[in-house]
C-alpha cells in the first residue's frame, strides 16, 4: 500500500505570503490519480486540483500543482484569508483502493 | 446541482450496529462509484469502501473488512454503510463522496462532490 506523508504538518505564514506544501509518495504515483482537497472547520473538503495540476472548476489561479513520480507539490501563490485550511492530498492506487496524506494546516502567522 | 446528503449517524456502544444513508441527487446515479471516507476527531481523511455503478465490485479499507458492508438502491438513487461489530476507534464524521474516473476522453482520479457528513460515536 502506497503511504502519503504530506510535509510540513503546520505552516504558519501571512496572508499574501507564498505557501508550498509538499505530498510524497512511497512509490510512484501516477499523476493522474494524485490531487489535493481544501477542509475548514465543520466542512467537508473540497476538491482543488486533480491529476496532479489541473485546477477543479472554480478554483482560482493562485492555486496550482506540481510534480510527479514521488513527489508532488501544491503551491498557492499569494494567501488570502479564506486560503486558512488544511488541504489533503489523495492517490488511487494498483491496490484499488484509495489513500490520504495525513494533511498540512496552514495557519494565520 | 449535484448533492450528497448523509444521514443516520449517532451514538452507538461497542460491538453495536449502525447503517448509514446517502441520498444523492442532481446526477445520474447510476453512472458513478461512489465513496464512503471518514475523518476522526482532529485527524486526517480516511477511505473507507467504495462500490461500483451497479454493487457488482466494492472495495474496502483493511481495517473494517468483514464488518461494514457497502450497497446502493439504484432505484432510490441512495447509498448505505451497514457497520457491525462498531468500535471505539470507528468514531468520526463519515462522508460520502463521488468518484470521478475515466471520461472518453482521459482518466483522472478524484472525488468531485461531498457531502456534509454525519457523526458516528461509539462509546459506552
Amino acid at each position: 500500500e502506497i503511504v502519503l506523508t504530506q510535509s510540513p504538518g503546520t505552516l504558519s505564514l501571512s496572508p499574501g505570503e507564498r505557501a508550498t506544501l509538499s505530498c510524497r509518495a512511497s512509490q510512484s504515483v501516477s499523476s493522474s490519480f494524485l490531487a489535493w482537497y481544501q477542509q475548514k472547520p465543520g466542512q467537508a473538503p473540497r476538491l482543488l486540483i486533480y491529476g496532479a495540476s489541473s485546477r477543479a472548476t472554480g478554483i482560482p489561479d493562485r492555486f496550482s500543482g506540481s510534480g510527479s513520480g514521488t513527489d508532488f507539490t501544491l503551491t498557492i501563490s499569494r494567501l488570502e484569508p479564506e486560503d486558512f485550511a488544511v488541504y489533503h492530498c489523495q492517490q488511487y492506487g494498483s491496490s484499488l483502493t484509495w489513500t490520504f496524506g495525513q494533511g498540512t494546516k496552514v495557519e494565520i502567522k | 446541482e449535484v448533492q450528497l446528503v448523509e444521514s443516520g449517524g449517532g451514538l452507538v456502544q461497542p460491538g453495536g450496529s449502525l447503517r448509514l444513508s446517502c441520498a444523492a441527487s442532481g446526477f445520474t446515479f447510476t453512472t458513478y462509484w461512489i465513496t464512503w471516507v471518514r475523518q476522526a476527531p482532529g485527524k486526517g481523511l480516511e477511505w473507507v469502501a467504495n462500490i461500483n455503478q451497479d454493487g457488482s465490485e466494492k472495495h474496502y479499507v483493511d481495517s473494517v473488512k468483514g464488518r461494514f458492508t457497502i450497497s446502493r438502491d439504484n432505484d432510490k438513487n441512495s447509498l448505505y454503510l451497514q457497520m457491525n461489530s462498531l468500535r471505539a476507534e470507528d468514531t468520526a464524521v463519515y462522508y460520502c463522496a463521488r468518484e470521478r474516473r475515466c471520461s472518453t476522453t482521459n482518466c483522472y482520479y478524484y472525488f468531485d462532490y461531498w457531502g456534509q457528513g454525519a457523526l458516528v460515536t461509539v462509546s459506552s
